[in-house]
């Protein structure tokens, strides 16, 4: 069984561009979360989908968004990057929305310059 | 505001020892509280959850403990293996949601 996959492992910006990250989830999951894992912030919640439909987002400011496809993949978007966008990306599928096994990708790196 | 405050931030033990990881917790809505390791490189893999209605939970050489009235859950760690050195996240969340509050982490050494 594949686990969750996200593209591109790793990815270099310009401050004020705009970038696409990708993630397959497991097959037959139905919920994706996205987070941006910093070493001064840890762990933070970005958005959830669920069915195409986004049902919780954090405390990002607009410029991240999000989406999910009709077979449960997620691509988020960062536009106008910031250096301090630089971070590590990480897309959790689960089956459910029910409190059930969230399984991590590897993440995508984003490095802003 | 920090909704979960985990310690410490760095625990260094011997091999064969029990390495002990807290977690305390404000919103008392929260019903699922897992535990997560992460190693340099990877994502974080879930390790043990356990829910409120019970106040332990033992997989093999590792035990979740729950106290709902003080709002506190810790991760023990038995007869800690080098292979065990990692950092250790606790999260909370919520029904209904898949949103997970995580703390800030735990980095493990298990010298050997």
């Amino acid at each position: 069984k594949a686990g969750v996959t996200q593209t591109p492992r790793y990815l270099i910006k310009t401050r004020g561009q705009q970038v696409t990250l990708s993630c397959s989830p497991i097959s037959g999951h139905r919920s994706v979360s996205w987070y941006q894992q910093t070493p001064g912030q840890g762990l933070q919640f970005l958005f959830e989908y669920f069915s195409e439909t986004q049902r919780n987002k954090g405390n990002f400011p607009g410029r991240f968004s999000g989406r999910q496809f009709s077979n449960s993949r997620s691509e988020m978007n960062v536009s106008t990057l910031e250096l301090g966008d630089s971070a590590l990306y990480l897309c959790a599928s689960s089956l459910t929305t029910l409190n059930t096994e969230a399984f991590f990708g590897q993440g995508t790196r984003l490095t802003v310059v | 505001q920090q909704q979960v405050k985990q310690s410490p931030q760095s625990l260094i033990v011997q091999k064969g020892g029990i390495s002990i990881i807290n977690c305390a917790y404000e919103n008392t809505a929260f019903d699922y509280f897992p535990w997560y390791q992460q190693f340099p490189g990877k994502g974080p893999a879930l390790l043990i959850a356990i829910r409120p209605d019970v106040s332990e939970k033992k997989e093999g050489r590792f035990t979740i403990s729950f106290n709902k009235s003080a709002k506190q859950f810790s991760l023990h760690i038995m007869d800690s293996q080098p292979g065990d050195s990692a950092t250790y996240f606790c999260a909370v969340t919520q029904g209904g949601s898949e949103k997970l509050v995580f703390g800030k982490g735990t980095k493990l050494t298990v010298n050997p």
